[in-house]
């Protein structure tokens, strides 16, 4: 297992179309998180599964945003009608325990840049 | 929204020296973690340390948590030049599953 994948690594995309990234996490981890982080700022949770079950949502996920884990394996995370201010890096992590007793492992990212 | 707060903002040390990074929290904590972030890449796990626990180290690492306080402080002993790169501490509350996270202190060690 190499980690915890994200694809694509960098999207450009012009401001109105939609964008779909995907996480692969570690096989073994039943939990995985979306988060997203701007430029100085640290990441700002947006959702996380448990398997195939959102568990909770952050209010900075607006109805433009959906998530989907639906195997309880990978999982894309989706912005319709993109807007400018959603350009960020898009993080994603994986983790093998709840309560975060253990720390999670990030992806690389999504970097979106919204022109 | 963010839980945590570091401080400093930015710290610039020379290679050798030890560097200070202090985290504030808001909430009561499960656990407290430290993360590093090299530039433009994603987050790794550097330490994580208990509600239960006072102190704890790793290699060059050592952490503190006051839960009195609300307060972590991370010390990273004879500073590399390697270890350039921001510094996050990630708070995981009692009542919920998801870690939240400061904004950082940005460490630059010079050699």
């Amino acid at each position: 297992d190499t980690g915890v994948s994200q694809d694509p690594r960098h999207k450009i995309t012009k401001r109105g179309q939609n964008v779909t990234f995907r996480c692969d996490p570690i096989s073994e981890h039943n939990r995985l998180y979306w988060y997203r982080q701007t430029l100085g700022q640290g990441p700002e949770f947006l959702t996380y599964f448990q398997n195939e079950a959102q568990l909770e949502k952050s209010r900075l996920l607006s109805d433009r945003f959906s998530a989907e884990r639906p195997k309880g394996s990978f999982s894309t995370l989706e912005i319709q009608r993109t807007e400018q201010g959603d350009s960020a890096m898009y993080l994603c992590a994986s983790s093998l325990e709840s309560q975060g007793t253990y720390g999670y492992t990030f992806g690389s990212g999504t970097r979106l840049t919204v022109v | 929204s963010q839980q945590g707060e570091e401080d400093p903002q930015a710290l610039s040390i020379q290679e050798g020296e030890n560097a200070t990074m202090n985290c504030s929290y808001k909430t009561s904590i499960n656990n407290l973690q430290w993360y590093r972030q090299n530039s433009g890449r994603g987050l790794v796990h550097l330490i994580l340390i208990r509600s239960n626990e006072r102190e704890k180290h790793s290699g060059r690492l050592r952490v503190t948590l006051d839960t009195s306080k609300k307060s972590s402080s991370l010390l990273i002993t004879a500073s590399r030049a390697a270890d350039t790169a921001s510094y996050f501490c990630a708070t995981v509350p009692y009542n919920n599953n998801d870690m939240r996270f400061g904004a950082g202190t940005r460490l630059t060690v010079k050699p």
